[in-house]
């Protein structure tokens, strides 16, 4: 079974810091997603890394796919309060791209 | 433009009752997924289908729950029978095509299922 960890699994910042979230496998994926999931609503995704050592920027934030392609980081600049919500990470393996693995998630809470 | 709709969006059942979870996909859409998602962990693949064909179905539980997507009409998930364990946040995605590598599956709301 695949596993997705993800760390940390809350983190609760200030508006105007920097964070980081991890997810981490013993697993090689084909590619590797990120998601933000609002309460009462279902993921939205925000980038696909496909690409070993890729790194993708979307305004404040930037994504890295690991060079062996078993794990991801998500990087916020200047955090604001909208960015509050759960990251997931979500990865996709050669012969079962209908099913993605996702991981156990990241709860961000960031106050003014 | 529509996105991928889910309903009812809070189901309330007692034990032993069916539920019967509904998902339009997106306009063009022929292809469904199934997840679900426990309170406070992440979300869990049940089920591919494609219009009258289960393609992948190694995440249902082998007892009670069922899916299809008719050639016309929504996909239905059924639990049957339910169970306090079943509790959790169905969430039905679509993609015009198998969802390959590059391919992005859409996500509905979901539907909170409570069993009492």
């Amino acid at each position: 079974t695949q596993l997705l960890e993800q760390s940390p699994q809350f983190l609760s910042i200030q508006e105007g810091e920097n964070l980081t979230v991890y997810c981490n496998s013993s697993s090689v994926f084909s590619s590797l997603q990120w998601y933000r999931q609002e309460p009462g609503e279902g993921p939205v995704l925000l980038v696909t890394v496909v690409t070993g050592g890729e790194v993708k920027k979307l305004k404040r934030l930037t994504f890295q796919f690991g060079d062996a392609r078993k794990d991801s980081s998500l990087h916020i600049t200047a955090a604001q309060t909208g960015d509050t919500g759960l990251y997931l990470c979500a990865g996709i393996t050669t012969g079962t791209a209908s099913k993605l693995t996702f991981g156990t998630g990241t709860r961000l809470q960031v106050t003014l | 433009n529509a996105g991928v709709m889910q309903n009812p969006r809070h189901l309330v059942r007692r034990r032993g009752q069916e539920a019967r979870l509904r998902c339009s996909p997106m306009k063009g859409h022929s292809h469904v997924y199934w997840y679900r998602q426990l309170p406070e962990e992440g979300l869990k693949f049940m089920v591919y289908l494609q219009k009258e064909n289960i393609i992948d179905e190694s995440g249902m539980p082998k007892e009670r729950f069922s899916a299809e997507f008719p050639k016309e009409g929504p996909s239905i998930l059924r639990i049957q029978q339910v169970v306090r364990g079943d509790s959790a946040a169905y969430f039905c995605a679509s993609s015009p095509r198998l969802a390959t590598f590059k391919e992005t599956q859409y996500f509905g709301p979901g539907t909170r299922l409570l069993v009492l």
